[in-house]
């Protein structure tokens, strides 16, 4: 099946720092990545989405200048953190579209802590 | 998207069959029903999808009414692994997804 890996799985930072978080498509090139957010007891948050090569589209209320994404090629996307603050404090999630079926498949999420 | 609408909650008795229903009264001709689960902590699981006609995999089962707006995703043997929060997504292939609230399905010994 199709695999999309995370990392890291977990992380601490303190306030003011930048976390890089780093979604992989280990079996498939992936044409389309999604990155998500879920805070606790409340479903995924769509962030942003990203296509290899270009400019990553983000959703109303998301500020691209804090979370930056890159998707350097068709495995590989990440997603920054930059400045964190505790509010960022949350799960994040990608999900890659695998080209020839379309479906999504998602990591496993990072959890991310700001103290 | 077309939205949709699930239970909060379900129970189940382990080694029943679960039954999770989903309404989709505004759905597009083209957009596909999705079903992914999400097990505490971990990322969404896919499980199946169908436009019409009802699929079958080694997970579950999708059942489609004629009209499509509503669906029902089968598990036709519950186990306690199967606790999770169930997640029907229609959507238009390649599109992003958008998640509602999901059902929590909690199965029982």
């Amino acid at each position: 099946g199709a695999v999309v890996s995370q990392h890291p799985s977990w992380v601490i930072c303190k306030s003011g720092t930048s976390v890089k978080i780093e979604c992989r498509s280990l079996d498939f090139q992936a044409t389309t990545m999604f990155w998500y957010r879920q805070f606790p007891k409340q479903s995924l948050m769509l962030m942003a989405t990203s296509n290899e090569g270009s400019k990553a589209t983000y959703e109303q209320g998301v500020e691209k200048d804090k979370f930056l994404i890159n998707h350097a090629s068709l495995t590989l996307s990440t997603l920054t953190v930059t400045s964190a603050h505790p509010e960022d404090s949350s799960f994040y999630i990608c999900s890659a579209n695998r080209a020839v079926q379309e479906t999504q498949y998602f990591g496993p999420g990072t959890r991310l802590l700001v103290l | 998207d077309a939205k949709t609408t699930q239970p909060t909650s379900m129970d189940c008795a382990e080694g029943r069959a679960a039954n999770l229903p989903c309404n989709h009264s505004t759905i597009s001709g083209n957009e596909y029903v999705y079903w992914y689960r999400q097990i505490h902590s971990q990322g969404p699981q896919y499980i199946i999808h169908g436009l019409k006609n009802n699929e079958t995999n080694e997970m579950a089962s999708l059942i489609i009414t004629e009209d499509r707006k509503s669906s029902t995703l089968i598990l036709p043997h519950a186990t306690l692994r199967d606790t999770a929060v169930y997640y029907c997504i229609v959507r238009v292939s390649n599109n992003d997804m958008r998640f509602g609230a999901g059902t929590r399905l909690t199965v029982k010994p």
